[in-house]
């Protein structure tokens, strides 16, 4: 069966510190990906999605990337965060074209 | 881009209570699912339901994808049935969508 693992599970940084959540699927081969961001009360927000190795699709300007070295692997990434980055982060994955989605535990950031 | 907005924005009920959660959305789509996220956070998928009805337990959805529409329907809540429940939608697009979400308080 398919899982999904992301972590950490919670992360607290200093501004202006740099970030790197990964997140990895099993049982499954070249699955949709997508990285979303909910803040505290609100609903989810798409930051990123990829359909293949080195295929990342960006949804909001901002200060965060993403990259997908391997096939099951996706990894959301900042250089100097801000204090607006504080979030819930959800990894999820879908087996193809208009399927269903599923998600991680999430990562809950906070940036101090 | 397309429009997902759910009603009622928030809920409160008695335990034992039954209640319908509504989903519209302003293109057609080809991907509909609802989640119930948890107070931890956590997404938990309750249907996979572009079209058509399904049911599970307590809980049965409908969507009418012709008149752009789904509907959540939760039979005697329990306090457990708490949460903020989602639907998030694809169009011809790889992108899934969400909903602004409904928040539902169930009381003993």
């Amino acid at each position: 069966s398919q899982t999904i693992h992301q972590w950490p599970a919670t992360l607290v940084q200093p501004v202006g510190s740099p970030l790197s959540l990964e997140c990895t699927v099993e049982g499954t081969s070249n699955p949709n990906l997508y990285w979303y961001r909910q803040a505290a009360g609100r609903g989810l927000q798409l930051l990123f999605y990829s359909v293949g190795i080195g295929q990342i699709s960006s949804e909001v300007p901002q200060n965060l990337s993403a990259s997908r070295p391997q096939d099951r692997q996706f990894i959301l990434s900042s250089k100097k965060l801000l204090l607006s980055d504080s979030g819930f982060y959800l990894c999820a994955w879908s087996s193809q074209r208009f399927t269903e989605a599923f998600f991680g535990q999430g990562t809950r950031l906070t940036v101090v | 881009g397309i429009q997902v907005e759910q009603s009622p924005p928030d809920l409160i009920l008695q335990e034992g209570a039954n209640s319908t959660l509504r989903c519209n959305f302003s293109d057609s789509v080809n991907n509909l699912q609802w989640f119930h996220q948890n107070p931890w956070g956590q997404l938990i998928n309750l249907f996979y339901i572009p079209s058509g009805t399904k049911q599970n337990g307590r809980l049965s959805a409908t969507t009418v994808a012709t008149e752009r529409y789904s509907l959540l329907y939760i039979s005697s809540s329990q306090t457990t049935d708490s949460g903020v429940y989602f639907c998030a939608v694809m169009v011809n697009t790889d992108k899934l969508i969400f909903g602004t979400g409904t928040r539902l308080q169930v009381f003993p």
